[in-house]
């Protein structure tokens, strides 16, 4: 069935360095992507989305890539802090209040 | 404002048992879900409803049963618990408009032994 996975189950960075994470998925109708963190014990947090009529969006410290033509998504984290270590997923969805379809993780650890 | 709130955190569970897991929102969220979560992996979606009276089956939906009489409860049922339900479970709800990303529970920790 179609999935959205992800290349690399660990990243490790320097504090302060850029990180990246990233996300392929194969269903080529969504139309929506979100990326999520997960703290040790915790539930997911929403940390930013994408819509598919767009190829780039900014938050704070994070900005959301995707490109359709390959099916890739990716997070980058500027400036990465201890904070940030963490499990990271992308979702995505293909019609509003539809099923919104996890990605398998990649573990972010900071090192000081 | 408490968000999304699941009760209980903790339960275990003999084979056989059934119960049922609780999560509420205050947010009118019309979208709520059920989401289950085993270890070193991502969430799979259960059960999920776009509003009051309406429920629809996710990916791994047996096992489980759902309603959604109000648009703030969003209760899941196991209905004969099994050690391969043993799992953490995420409850999470949103608007249907997009752009609001899906707000979490903080979880329930279910061991079925």
């Amino acid at each position: 069935g179609e999935s959205v996975g992800l290349h690399l189950p660990t990243l490790s960075v320097q504090e302060g360095d850029n990180s990246i994470i990233n996300c392929a998925y194969s269903n080529s109708a969504s139309d929506y992507f979100i990326w999520y963190k997960q703290e040790s014990g915790k539930g997911p947090q929403f940390i930013i989305d994408i819509r598919s009529n767009m190829d780039k969006r900014q938050g704070q410290r994070v900005t959301v890539l995707l490109n359709k033509t390959v099916k890739h998504l990716s997070l980058q984290i500027a400036a990465t802090q201890p904070g940030d270590s963490a499990v990271y997923f992308c979702a995505e969805e293909k019609d509003a209040g539809n099923m919104l379809t996890f990605g398998g993780g990649t573990r972010l650890m900071v090192k000081p | 404002n408490a968000g999304v709130t699941q009760t209980p955190k903790f339960q275990v569970l003999k084979t056989g048992q059934s119960m049922t897991l609780q999560c509420a929102q205050d947010m009118n969220h019309e979208y709520m879900s059920w989401y289950r979560q085993d270890p070193g992996m991502g969430l799979r979606l259960i059960h999920y409803s776009v509003g009051a009276g309406i429920t629809d089956q996710g990916e791994v939906p047996n096992g489980y049963n759902v309603s959604r009489s109000t648009t703030e409860d969003f209760p899941l049922r196991l209905l004969s618990a099994a050690p391969s339900q043993t799992s953490v479970y995420f409850c999470a709800s949103s608007y249907l408009d997009r752009g609001y990303g899906y707000t979490f529970g903080s979880g329930t920790r279910l061991t079925v032994v």
